[in-house]
């Protein structure tokens, strides 16, 4: 089956601990994307990359970061600078088709951290 | 900046069509219009997307105004299982998608 994993779906760690979520496609997609959602709220890009060994901050990078050395993994770290990491986070992939680039999203992580 | 404007919710019979409306009054000339959909706790499904002709597929058809400043998701038979939060987006920037609020979709029996 194509799509995308991420593990695990539930995640609990300590207060100032990094801890990596993993995100893996196997659509060949070029692109792909990492957004958080926080409850009732939509999602909010965090980085996304376009390439392989290349990666954009979206509108909400600080106190994460990601690492794109293979074209279907694109793990995203989130690091105890990150203030507020409690969220579920969600990957995503896309192609474009010529006529768009619809994105393909993952089941999502839901991070707790206490 | 919000790039799209949609109602926070919206309540539909069973069976009948679902019209969930989605302003892009800012929406430039090469932005495609696109929509998802989420259900509680999974990642948002894909339904359909435009750039100014209407388009139809097996889930929905989407109408966009001749000024594309507005569009139109039509779900023409709703069900239960259609209850979601709809999100209506423009690309905008290469590869960034902007996700607003959306648009919590109450199908009822």
């Amino acid at each position: 089956d194509g799509g995308i994993t991420q593990s695990p779906k539930y995640l609990f760690r300590k207060e100032g601990q990094n801890v990596t979520l993993s995100c893996e496609q196997n659509l060949n997609h070029d692109a792909m994307y990492w957004y958080r959602q926080d409850p009732g709220q939509g999602l909010r890009l965090i980085y996304y990359s376009q390439i392989v060994n290349d990666f954009q901050k979206g509108d909400i990078a600080e106190g994460y970061s990601v690492s794109r050395e293979k074209k279907e993994s694109f793990p995203l770290t989130v690091t105890s600078a990150q203030k507020n990491p409690t969220a579920f986070y969600l990957c995503a992939s896309s192609r474009w088709t010529g006529k768009g680039n619809e994105q393909y999203f993952g089941p999502g992580t839901r991070l707790t951290v206490t | 900046d919000a790039k799209t404007t949609q109602p926070p919710s919206m309540d539909c019979a069973e069976g009948r069509a679902a019209n969930l409306p989605c302003n892009h009054s800012t929406i430039s000339g090469n932005e495609y219009v696109y929509w998802y959909r989420q259900i509680h706790s999974q990642g948002p499904q894909y339904i359909i997307h435009g750039l100014k002709n209407n388009e139809t597929n097996e889930m929905a058809s989407l109408i966009i105004t001749e000024d594309r400043k507005s569009s139109t998701l039509i779900l023409p038979h709703a069900t239960l299982r259609d209850t979601a939060v709809y999100y209506c987006i423009v690309r905008y920037n290469f590869n960034k998608f902007y996700f607003g609020s959306g648009t919590k979709l109450n199908v009822k029996p």
